[in-house]
């Protein structure tokens, strides 16, 4: 079965720390994506970045990084000296190729408050 | 700009009523899903649609129906048949390299 965990609901941190979003995912296919993203309060959700299941490659994108390591199924995200902007409903999700038109299965998503 | 729109932002049902949420996209994208989220939880898939004239049910798919009569659009119903429809509900479409979401209607029954 098809299974995305964010054991983390919520994180609040201070401003210029660094914060890492923890991902775990379950799957039996060999080829899938993995996803974040990010809802603030306004609702839409926002595509930070996609992943496919054979490039175990860490990615990093100004101040956000990301590190998929499949011996642990995790795909997490770290945010690199956070800023209050930086404040939403984090989401990790996984696509399964072939699978319902390649829907997302969701996380419960990690509610992120940085203070000032 | 290219992006994906929809409408009404709010929208409120009465008991027993039908209610149409409008989602339609200029990205020139084959893929359009909905979604439904609960509050402090993730997104399930109501229906989706990879081709025009042809949808499929999701994981939750009772109480609703969509349409796809052209690539742009893809209307869900949210029919008196679902007795808990109110929640957030976000269109999304794509092109294989990723869903990419609209704004959101939030429904709320009266």
């Amino acid at each position: 079965a098809q299974k995305v965990t964010q054991a983390q609901t919520e994180i609040s941190v201070v401003e210029k720390e660094d914060v890492t979003l923890d991902c775990v995912y379950e799957t039996r296919d060999t080829t899938y994506y993995l996803f974040w993203y990010k809802q603030p309060p306004s609702g839409e959700l926002v595509f930070l970045i996609r992943r496919n299941s054979f490039d175990e490659q860490n990615e990093i994108s100004g101040r956000y990084s990301w590190n998929f390591q499949k011996s642990t199924s995790s795909f997490n995200f770290t945010i690199t000296a956070s800023q209050v902007v930086d404040s939403a409903v984090y989401f990790c999700a996984l696509s399964e190729v072939g699978n319902q038109g390649g829907k997302l299965i969701f996380g419960q998503g990690t509610e992120l408050s940085v203070k000032p | 700009d290219g992006g994906i729109t929809q409408s009404p932002k709010y929208l409120f049902r009465k008991e027993g009523q039908n209610v149409t949420l409008s989602c339609e996209q200029n990205l020139n994208h084959d893929a359009m899903y909905w979604y439904r989220q609960d509050p402090g939880q993730g997104l399930r898939l109501i229906y989706y649609s990879q081709i025009v004239n042809d949808f499929q049910k999701g994981d939750i798919a009772e109480g609703y129906s969509v349409s796809r009569e052209k690539k742009e659009s893809f209307p869900l119903t949210v029919t008196s048949a679902q007795k808990n429809p109110t929640a957030f509900y976000l269109c999304a479409s794509s092109m294989g390299r990723g869903q990419y979401f609209g704004p959101g209607t939030r429904l709320l029954v009266l």
